[in-house]
């Protein structure tokens, strides 16, 4: 079975503090793909970055950083020096080739607080 | 570049009363097409997906329909409403199961 755990409900960072978000999966998929999104309080999902199972390499942009690691199946969220910008709930999410055709699986979220 | 609108943005109903909420996508062809529900304060739960005109899958079965008439049309429907449909509908599209997903603005809806 496909699952997506965010064991952090929330998480409360002071701005410029630096904030790593978890995200673990489990899949008996070979071909996978991971993904990151945004919530602002708007409610709009915003997608942040996609991830094949066979691309371990960490990937950063701007003050965010993705940490991939296929031995602890863990897909990790970095942000440097936060903003309050940030504030907002970040969903991780999976699917794979056997997941059942065309639906991801998301985590259920971790929200960020970022105080000024 | 591609779009996709939801409305209404906001609806209050009265429990048994009819729904119809609206996803458009503008940009593109074929996408696949979503709906999610949001309750508060919890993830995402996929309701419906598509892959062309005509073609649903349900997720959850329930007092909810979903039906896509035209290629980048998506409609969320309900002959009648349950207290516990209120919550955050998303709709959104892909280009491939496999690529990511980009969400319409939502639509939250208040049954009473």
């Amino acid at each position: 079975a496909q699952k997506v755990t965010q064991a952090q409900t929330e998480i409360s960072v002071v701005e410029k503090e630096d904030v790593t978000l978890d995200c673990v999966y489990e899949t008996r998929d070979t071909t996978y793909y991971l993904f990151w999104y945004k919530q602002p309080p708007s409610g709009e999902l915003v997608f942040l970055i996609r991830r094949n199972s066979f691309d371990e390499q960490n990937e950063i942009s701007g003050r965010y950083s993705w940490n991939f690691q296929k031995s602890t199946s863990s897909f990790n969220f970095t942000i440097t020096a936060s903003q309050v910008v940030d504030s907002a709930v970040y969903f991780c999410a999976l699917t794979g080739t056997t997941s059942g055709t065309y639906k991801y699986i998301f985590g259920t979220g971790t929200r960020l607080k970022v105080l000024a | 570049s591609q779009t996709i609108h939801q409305w209404p943005a906001t609806l209050v109903q009265p429990v048994g009363s009819p729904l119809s909420l609206e996803c458009t996508v503008e940009g593109t062809s074929n996408p696949n097409l979503y709906w999610y529900r949001q309750a508060a304060g919890r993830g995402l739960q996929l309701l419906f997906y598509s892959v062309g005109i005509g073609q649903i899958s349900s997720e959850v079965p329930q007092n909810l329909s979903a039906s896509r008439p035209q290629d980048r049309q998506f409609i969320l429907s309900s002959k009648k409403l349950l207290l516990s449909d209120s919550g955050f509908y998303l709709c959104a599209w892909s280009h491939t199961s496999w690529n990511e997903q980009f969400f319409g603005p939502g639509t939250r809806l208040t049954v009473l």
